[in-house]
This record gives C-alpha cells, structure tokens and sequence, in this order.
C-alpha cells in the first residue's frame, strides 16, 4: 500500500496570504485527491487530480481559491489562496491503491496539514 | 448531499467492552471502507468490503454491510483504550468517496 507524506504538518498563517501544501507517494498513482476537514467535521473532497490533466473540482470549490498542479505520478501540490480565517481546517491528500484486501481501490491518506489563518 | 451518516455520533465505553457503529449511504456502491482518526491526525485505512460481500472480519474488527439497506457497521470486540478516536466511513461508487459524519469513540480505561 502507498505511503503518503505531506509538508507542512501544520502552519498559522495572516488572513490574505496564500499557503501551498506538498504531497508526496512513494509509488506512482494514477489518481490523488485532496479534502479539507474543518474542525469536528467529516471530510470534504475538494478536487481529483490526475497526472496530465487539469484537476476536477467538486461543487463549491474553484481553481482560483484552490490551484492543484500535479506534475507527476508521485506528487502533488494544493495551494489555498487570499486565506480567510474560514480555511481554518485539516487539509488531507490521498491516493488510491491496492490495500489488504488485494482491491484496486483503497484509499490511503497522507498525515495532513493543520493550517490556522489568523 | 451525497455524504452519509453514522450514529452515534459519541460513543463513551469502559475497556473491554464491545463497540458498535453504524453508517448509512445514499448511492449506489462499489465498496464501503472504514477509517479511524486520531486526534488532528490523518486517516488510517481499518477495513475494506466489496458490495458483493455481507461481512468481513479483521482481527478484532467485524464489518457487515447491507445493500438492500445502505447501510454497513463497524464492530470492535475487546475495546481498549488505545481504540480512542474517530471512526468514518467511506462509501465507493466507483469514482468518488463519499464519507459519513463519524462517530467519537471513547474508550475508558
């Protein structure tokens, strides 16, 4: 199964600034994602991003606010742009693989980045 | 929304007793799959079930899943305190996950 690391693990960062989040596989994946976890909730996919291609956003979330590049097959960046203290949250990567079960499509997480906007 | 729900959303037990969570979906799936979260911390991938299959079992974890119902449960035997976390589950259908409230288990030593 995949292991996942992402940078930073946490950071505080000014209202307005933008904060870009690294996400790093050791294996290549065809297909990584990003949440947003806000504080005691559950996880929100925020966009699919495949090797090539343009990410896939889902409903409420813009490439302007939230660019993903995906340069490779190994990694991914998330950049959270003009933060407001509202993009307060856990921002998790994860990948697909194939797990224990020997089926193509469980899904491993990286650590996450706790990012608090002040 | 597409996400599901799992009750309860709190669960306070004493060690060694039994946990039982449920998760309901709302779309049809490809597989179901259970995580756990500790606290501020990343997720890690507990158990996997095809919706081909009824239950599945891995150490003291015992999923069952129910298609008909949409909904799956998640059961710890021999709770311990190192079980304290958040559990979530994660519905499949083929091209999204679609994750359910969680529920808060707190295990008491």
């Amino acid at each position: 199964s995949a292991v996942i690391s992402q940078k930073p693990s946490r950071d505080i960062c000014q209202r307005g600034t933008s904060l870009t989040i690294q996400c790093q596989v050791d294996s290549q994946v065809t297909m990584m994602f990003w949440y947003r976890q806000q504080p005691g909730q559950s996880l929100t996919l925020i966009a699919t991003a495949n090797q090539g291609s343009e990410a896939t956003y889902e409903s409420g979330f813009v490439i302007d606010k939230f660019p993903i590049s995906r340069p490779n097959l190994t990694f991914s960046t998330l950049t959270v742009s003009n933060m407001s203290p509202e993009d307060s949250s856990i921002y998790l990567c994860s990948v697909e693989d194939v797990g224990t079960s020997g089926f193509y499509n469980e899904q491993f997480f990286g650590p996450g980045t706790r990012l608090t906007v002040l | 929304s597409q996400q599901g729900e799992e009750d309860p959303q709190a669960l306070s037990i004493q060690e060694g007793e039994n946990a039982t969570m449920n998760c309901s979906y709302k779309t049809s799936i490809n597989n179901l799959q259970w995580y756990r979260q500790n606290s501020g911390r990343g997720l890690v991938h507990l158990i996997l079930i095809r919706s081909n299959e009824r239950e599945k079992h891995s150490g003291r974890l015992r999923v069952t899943l129910d298609t008909s119902k949409k909904s799956s449960s998640l059961l710890i035997t021999a709770s311990r305190a190192a079980d304290t976390a958040s559990y979530f589950c994660a519905a499949s259908d083929f091209n999204k996950f679609y994750f359910g409230s969680g529920t808060k288990l707190n295990v008491k030593p």
